[in-house]
């Protein structure tokens, strides 16, 4: 079946640093591939998505990039912010006619200044 | 555009009652998903229907909950009766069929269920 597998959390990082949330999937096919964001309080919102291999997708100085080869879609920012603390989802759709989700069970990242 | 709209956004019941759940999609999505979210077991899909015909109910946890879309502007997930392992948040989600690979879900800002 399809899963997502991310790190686990929490992680903590201070400001200007560097993050990167790691995902790998397994899927029959070509996914399409997610990351989503919940900031508290709020519903899940799209970050970024890919897909195809080789897509980078990117949104708000984040960026992940499908990497067929080793089934990973890692998330990575080159300098967080504080308001960059929420939970981030790695998710996959199976195919293209497929609209349910499979999600990661969520790496929450709090920043500190 | 409106986004998603789920009410109420907070419910506080006792033991025993219904609740009932509301969720308004995007106007002209037709896809709508309602989903668990708990720290113990994370975001969880519950149910979820293509032009108000239900798909795939595999995720309805008992007989206590259901799901109706009456029409294409709204839906409502039911507990009755409720328990306390039922606290959680519960999100709605649609999305639009035949753009492509890729096409996300948006999600409601979620309703926070607390069974005392």
């Amino acid at each position: 079946g399809n899963s997502v597998t991310q790190m686990e959390g929490p992680v903590t990082l201070s400001e200007e640093a560097f993050l990167t949330i790691n995902c790998t999937y397994t899927a029959t096919g070509y996914p399409s591939l997610f990351w989503y964001v919940q900031y508290p309080g709020e519903g899940l919102q799209l970050l970024l998505k890919a897909t195809k291999a080789d897509d980078k997708g990117s949104n708000k100085g984040f960026e992940a990039t499908y990497r067929k080869e080793t089934t990973s879609f890692h998330l990575e920012k080159g300098s967080v912010q504080v308001s960059d603390s929420a939970v981030y989802f790695c998710a996959l759709s199976p195919w293209a006619g497929s609209y349910q989700l499979t999600f990661g069970k969520g790496t929450k990242l709090s920043v500190i200044p | 555009d409106a986004g998603v709209i789920q009410s109420p956004r907070h419910e506080v019941t006792e033991m025993g009652q219904e609740v009932t759940l509301r969720c308004k999609p995007i106007s002209g999505h037709d896809y709508l998903f309602w989903y668990r979210q708990t720290m113990m077991r994370g975001l969880e899909l519950l149910i979820y229907f293509n032009n108000n015909v239900p798909i795939d109910d595999s995720g309805m946890p008992e007989d206590r909950f259901s799901a109706k879309m009456p029409n294409a502007s709204f839906s409502t997930l039911k507990i009755q009766p409720s328990e306390p392992r039922d606290s959680a948040v519960y999100f709605c989600a649609s999305t639009l069929s035949g753009q492509g690979a890729g096409q996300p879900q948006h999600f409601g800002d979620g309703t926070r269920l607390s069974i005392l």
